[in-house]
Formats: C-alpha cells, structure tokens, sequence
C-alpha cells in the first residue's frame, strides 16, 4: 500500500516550458488536491478534484491546469512555467471530501524554473 | 489568503520539555486540524478537532479550541528529538464541498 506517489520527485525547467506533475493513490480515495509550498507562506490549494469526473479551482489556479484521470489519479500541468512557479508541489488525497476528513499527503515534487 | 496563523513560527526545546504553539484563525471554523511536516517530507495528520468541542489527547498530543477567541493550541509533552518538524494547523470552513486552509507553520526543534 504505496498511500500517494508522486512523480517527479525533482524536476528543473527554463522559462516557457512546460510539464505535467502526476499523482496517484491507492487507498479508493474519491478526493484529490494539489498544493504549492513557498518558503513561509505555507500551503495553498492549486486545484482540486472532488471526485473523478470533477475539477474546481484553488486559491491561487492561474498557470496551472489540472486532469482527473481516473479515480487514482490527478495531474498537474503548467503549460508555459514561470519563475514564480518555483516551488514545492504536494499532491494529497482523502477519502470523501467531508467535513471530518482527514488528507494524506504525497511526498512532493520540487520544482525549479529558470 | 491564509485563514490560519500559527505562533510562534520558531521554537527551539530540549528534550524532555513541552512545546506549546499556537493557531488564530480570522473566520468561523467547522474544524481545525493539526498536522505535521518532517524536513522535505509530505505532511502528516496528527489530530482533528471539531468546532464543538475544547479539548482533545492523542498520545503526547493535546489540542485545546476557544472558538470565541478564534484560536487553537497544541502542545506536545514530553518532547523527543523525534518531534523536530514543522507543524501547520488546517481549518475547514464553509457549507459545502471541504477544502482545508493551512497556516505558516511553526518550525520545532528539539534538542537532545
């Protein structure tokens, strides 16, 4: 039981290109979410997915795009990655997106642009 | 924008000694969660606390709620060199679909 993957662990690109952060977890989950983590700023929501079929908009969506690919698993895309984006990525799941959940977190992927 | 604010943001013990820190939050809350973050690691969830209740243990955990004056504590006792980590309180909100909206954290060092 692997709980929440992420690939890739580290990633480098230069400006302007892009790339897509996968996620997958193994433990039926129904909801999925993508982070982003800044030197002191904590965690914010990206982009969320409530269920398979269903995406919604975090607090901070713009430059990224996200895809439910099915109910493992949630991408992450920058289609055009900026400085800014600079950052490190979690992906966390949780089992239905109720008051009481609780969400289990991957292991992230540190990403630096250029 | 942040919903939760801990405090302090750094704190540094030795082992053996209890850590106290502490969240405020601006909104009214359905819950508020704890969680923690070893270095370059994923989070981890320690305890949930609902908006209708003031305190609860886990272990070595003790969380305390004061809904009137917007703010969480948690403290840990009896800390091990173990606990060095990054703790963030996480509070949900709202009416319908839950999303959780983390803190800065308070980063704990314990010292041997």
């Amino acid at each position: 039981n692997a709980g929440v993957t992420q690939t890739p662990k580290f990633q480098v690109l230069k400006t302007g290109q892009s790339m897509t952060l996968q996620c997958a977890q193994d433990m039926n989950h129904n909801s999925m979410y993508w982070y982003r983590q800044d030197p002191g700023m904590g965690l914010r929501l990206i982009y969320y997915s409530a269920s398979e079929g269903t995406t919604d908009k975090g607090e901070v969506p713009n430059g990224y795009n996200v895809s439910r690919l099915n109910k493992r698993e949630f991408s992450l895309r920058l289609e055009s990655a900026a400085p800014s984006q600079t950052s490190v990525y979690f992906c966390a799941s949780s089992l239905a997106g109720v008051r009481t959940d609780t969400q289990y977190f991957g292991p992230g992927t540190r990403l630096t642009v250029l | 924008s942040q919903q939760g604010e801990e405090d302090p943001q750094a704190l540094s013990i030795q082992e053996g000694e209890n850590a106290t820190m502490n969240c405020s939050y601006k909104t009214s809350i359905n819950n508020l969660q704890w969680y923690r973050q070893n270095s370059g690691r994923g989070l981890v969830h320690l305890i949930l606390i609902r908006s209708n209740e003031r305190e609860k243990h886990s272990g070595r955990l003790r969380v305390t709620l004061d809904t009137s004056k917007k703010s969480s504590s948690l403290l840990i006792t009896a800390s091990r060199a173990a606990d060095t980590a990054s703790y963030f309180c996480a509070t949900e909100r709202g009416s319908g679909y839950s999303t959780l909206t983390f803190g800065k954290g308070t980063m704990l060092l314990v010292s041997p």
